[in-house]
């Protein structure tokens, strides 16, 4: 089975400082990626997806994941966050295909002025 | 509709008493999911539906829940003899479920409230 770690429940950054959310998978197939935001009260939209080629993916508002598959990570990143980044963050796995998804469970990502 | 809608947005009800809520994905797409989210937690899978294939109820928490769908469109998740645990946000998100992975679409969620 499929499962994905967050290690991080919550991480404070200051503003313009760069940030790193970490997400470990195990999976004993290949597998797609994802990371998923949600803003505070509102739902959750999708930030980037790795599916296969290049292993670092660029999403939305500057982010960026890279696909490690030797350390099964995909882990995301952003060199300067913002105010408005303040957010909570879920990685996710699937096989792909008709195979469901498996969220984390989450990283609270909480950018200080 | 355009994207994924959920009702009601709210519900507040009585301990011991049932609910049902309804999810409408975005036509066309096979996939459905419901997750529930306690405050300040995680997304918990509860069920996850794939075309005409049996539904994967692994995450289904008790024998309260049960959902159903309709072909590939409406689906309805009920709890019978609601719980002040099972307050929460019950999210219904909505994909192509094609080969190859496809994002997921999220509702809006409900609200519920066991009072």
């Amino acid at each position: 089975a499929q499962s994905v770690t967050q290690l991080d429940s919550q991480v404070p950054v200051f503003e313009e400082a760069p940030v790193e959310l970490r997400c470990n998978y195990s999976s004993s197939v290949s597998v797609y990626l994802f990371w998923y935001v949600q803003y505070p009260n509102q739902g959750l939209q999708l930030l980037l997806k790795y599916l296969s080629g290049s292993t670092l993916v660029k999403g939305i508002n500057g982010f960026e994941a890279e696909f490690n598959k030797s350390q099964t990570s995909f882990h995301l990143r952003k060199p300067s966050v913002h105010i408005s980044d303040t957010a909570e963050y879920f990685c996710a796995v699937s096989k792909g295909g008709y195979q469901k998804v498996t969220f984390g469970t989450g990283t609270k990502l909480q950018v200080i002025p | 509709g355009a994207g994924v809608s959920q009702s009601p947005s709210n519900k507040v009800t009585e301990k011991g008493k049932d609910v049902e809520l309804r999810c409408d994905p975005i036509s066309g797409h096979t996939a459905l999911y419901w997750y529930r989210q306690r405050l300040g937690q995680g997304l918990e899978f509860l069920i996850y539906f794939q075309g005409n294939s049996a539904p994967d109820k692994s995450g289904l928490p008790s024998d309260r829940f049960s959902a159903e769908r309709t072909g590939e469109s409406v689906s309805t998740l009920t709890i019978q003899r609601t719980q002040q645990e099972d307050s929460a946000v019950y999210l219904c998100a909505s994909s192509l479920g094609g080969q190859g992975a496809t994002e997921q679409y999220f509702g809006p969620g409900t609200r519920l409230t066991v009072t």
